[in-house]
């Protein structure tokens, strides 16, 4: 089965920039997705088909897709990014595959 | 402006059943793809099963195949899932979300999520 593997927590200073990995097995070959939950509400998307903010989405918050690792960048974080952070992919295997989640903590 | 809107949910003993629903409105309902993802307390999303735009096409985690089944009534913009020999490991928030394509394979993602409906299995 398909896996997807993130660090379970990061941590960033306010203004600076937070990197969020996501790694599975020639994950470059797949769209990654990327969702933001905060405490007590439902995900919503921030990132889709690895590089692309729908609308309403800061320009803050980009992604990259390479190789096993898929990256979720927050530049200039604010304390109102501090969320867990999901990675989302397909694989044939497993359907829908999501990582185990990342809290983003803004110090 | 698109919503969905969960119900059914509940407290169940080992072994019973459930009924949940979700309501669209905002969009075509037809023409997307549908599914549910489920989270248990405290833990991260899981992917349960989706639904291809016309029905035709149902796809299931292998933690929930045999028990689950997915369904939607496009004339009454509705999905529903059915939840039979419910475990304690069942218990969880469901949430029902819209997928950006037609079909329910392939490379998808989703838009928009409900707010979700909590089923606990307990005795």
């Amino acid at each position: 089965s398909y896996e997807l593997t993130q660090p379970p927590s990061v941590s960033v200073a306010p203004g600076q920039t937070a990197s969020i990995t996501c790694s599975g097995d020639k994950l470059g070959y797949k769209y990654v997705s990327w969702y933001q939950q905060k405490s007590g509400q439902s995900p919503v998307v921030i990132i889709h088909q690895d590089t692309k903010r729908p609308s309403g989405i800061p320009e803050r918050f980009s992604g990259s897709n390479s190789g096993n690792t898929a990256t979720l960048t927050i530049s200039g974080t604010q304390s109102m990014d501090e969320a867990d952070y999901y990675c989302q992919a397909w694989d044939s295997s497993t359907d829908v595959v999501f990582g185990g989640g990342t809290k983003l903590t803004v110090l | 402006e698109v919503q969905l809107l969960e119900s059914g949910g509940g407290l169940v003993q080992p072994g019973g059943s459930l009924r949940l629903s979700c309501a669209a409105s905002g969009f075509t309902f037809s023409t997307y793809a549908m599914s549910w993802v489920r989270q248990a307390p405290g833990k991260g999303l899981e992917w349960v099963s989706s639904i291809s735009g016309s029905g035709g096409n149902t796809y299931y985690a292998d933690s929930v195949k045999g028990r689950f089944t997915i369904s939607r009534d496009n004339s009454r913009n509705t999905l529903y899932l059915q939840l039979n020999s419910l475990r304690a490991e069942d218990t969880a928030l469901y949430y029902c979300a819209k997928v950006t394509t037609l079909d329910a394979y392939g490379d998808l993602d989703f838009d928009y999520w409900g707010q979700g409906a909590l089923v606990t299995v307990s005795s």
